[in-house]
């Protein structure tokens, strides 16, 4: 049990079509990070936001954007959805940055 | 630019036997080194991890790791394997604490009994 929920487990949506996926990380997880896992793959680093400021940033386009909020729980948005994206999202988070992190187990995401 | 190598997706083993997953990295700077095992339908769990000093690490569940500066390698082993290790394994790199972990494509561990 790594204290970090992910919601939903799983969701297929359609091409073109947007989507949020959440993290509750536990108290006091100021920094959280998302990554995109392809099947068959390693994680992907998304982004990384610390005290609701994105502080860094993978080779993902602009329509992957997200929020964190002072609660501990976030966000990842995608909009226009591609079948490319299908994947499994994973949030990882700690409570300071280069601290242990803790990953949920992943929303997966079909786009058809 | 950073990156990881695992040889071998998929590593097949006797229960007792000796677990070896191989993990070669790319680092222009002095890399900090990760494994991490992810069960079915979990997120990844940290085995153990490589920063400074000592270059044989150890981890949970009886796994190891050497770091190997002249080889840019960091492959994990464990002495006898178990039925309960079978899962995926990845290796990971990242150059300063608090910046993006780089994955490896993960490897494959299936124990037979």
């Amino acid at each position: 049990e790594t204290g970090v929920t992910q919601s939903p487990t799983h969701l297929i949506k359609t091409r073109g079509q947007q989507v949020t996926l959440r993290c509750s990380s536990q108290s006091g997880h100021n920094t959280v990070s998302w990554y995109q896992q392809a099947l068959g793959q390693g994680p992907q680093f998304i982004f990384q936001y610390y005290r609701e400021e994105e502080n860094g940033r993978g080779n993902f386009p602009p329509r992957f954007s997200g929020l964190q909020f002072p609660n501990y729980s976030s966000e990842l948005n995608v909009n226009a959805l591609e079948l490319d994206d299908s994947a499994l999202y994973l949030c990882a988070s700690s409570a300071r940055q280069g601290e242990k992190l803790f990953f949920g187990s992943g929303t997966q995401l079909s786009v058809l | 630019a950073q990156s990881v190598t695992q040889l071998g997706s998929h590593v097949s083993v006797s229960e007792g036997a000796l677990v070896l997953l191989r993990c070669n990295y790319s680092s222009s700077v002095p890399p900090y080194l990760f494994w991490y095992v992810q069960y079915p339908n979990q997120g990844l769990q940290l085995l153990l991890k490589y920063t400074t000093g000592a270059t044989l690490v150890k981890g949970i569940n009886g796994f190891e790791a050497e770091f190997k500066k002249s080889e840019t390698s960091f492959h994990l082993t464990k002495p006898s394997a178990h039925m309960s290790d079978a899962a995926e394994y990845f290796c990971a790199v990242t150059r300063t604490a608090g910046t993006a972990l780089i994955f490896g494509k993960g490897t494959t561990l299936s124990v037979s009994s």
